[in-house]
């Protein structure tokens, strides 16, 4: 059984540019969530999502930041106009029933 | 949200050496886990224990979940364990499943 996949592993974006993270849960799990690692703020959860629908995106910027996790294909978190503040490692993981979450290799963004 | 404190921040030891580290949480949990995060900056599963004792291989772990503390045991430590160790909860009055983590234990393993 293949883990939780994340792409692209490293990103590079200018400012101003969007950038997409794409998420591929474990085969049977249908809750993913997000989450966030800055260097100064330790790991924080960004938004859990199940298939075609936001559960809870009370960790999410209000601007520019977006998620979904479509009927067919992996969860993207999107991020439109990215700033210098943006570079961070960003985490996917997955869940069979909402308990035990498994990681993927997260996604390095670095905004130049 | 759940405060979630680890203790020692930074931890050196000589290979071989025995080590705890310790989680503590500001209120009930339904979800416990424990992370290695290795040099390259993945996140391993350890534990998954939201209480009672765990063991695997040279690592073991205890939730007192009345008492709101976890402990990670690394017994006879190798240079591989290097990294940083994280604690994450998830909140018992919610349903939500968010985890909430620690700022992590950073261990350095010396040959």
């Amino acid at each position: 059984n293949a883990g939780v996949m994340q792409n692209p592993r490293h990103l590079v974006r200018r400012r101003g540019q969007e950038a997409r993270l794409r998420c591929s849960p474990m085969k049977g799990h249908s809750h993913v969530y997000w989450y966030r690692q800055l260097p100064e703020e330790g790991l924080k959860f960004m938004v859990y999502l199940q298939k075609e629908n936001i559960i809870d995106e009370s960790g999410m910027p209000k601007e520019r930041f977006s998620a979904e996790f479509p009927k067919e294909g992996p969860s993207i978190l999107r991020i439109q106009q990215v700033v210098r503040g943006d570079s961070a490692a960003y985490f996917c993981a997955s869940s069979p029933r909402r308990d035990e979450q498994y990681f993927g290799p997260g996604t390095r963004l670095t905004v130049t | 949200g759940i405060q979630v404190e680890q203790s020692p921040p930074d931890l050196i030891l000589q290979e071989g050496a025995n080590s705890t580290l310790r989680c503590n949480f500001s209120d009930s949990v339904n979800n416990l886990q424990w992370f290695h995060q290795n040099p390259w900056g993945q996140l391993i599963n350890l534990f998954y224990i939201p209480s009672g004792t765990k063991q695997n291989g040279r690592l073991s772990a205890t939730t007192v979940a009345t008492e709101r503390y976890s402990l990670l045991y690394i017994s006879s430590s190798q240079t591989t364990d290097s990294g940083v160790y994280f604690c994450a909860v998830g909140d018992r009055g919610s349903t939500l499943g968010r985890l909430y983590f620690g700022r992590g234990t950073q261990l350095t393993v010396w040959p």
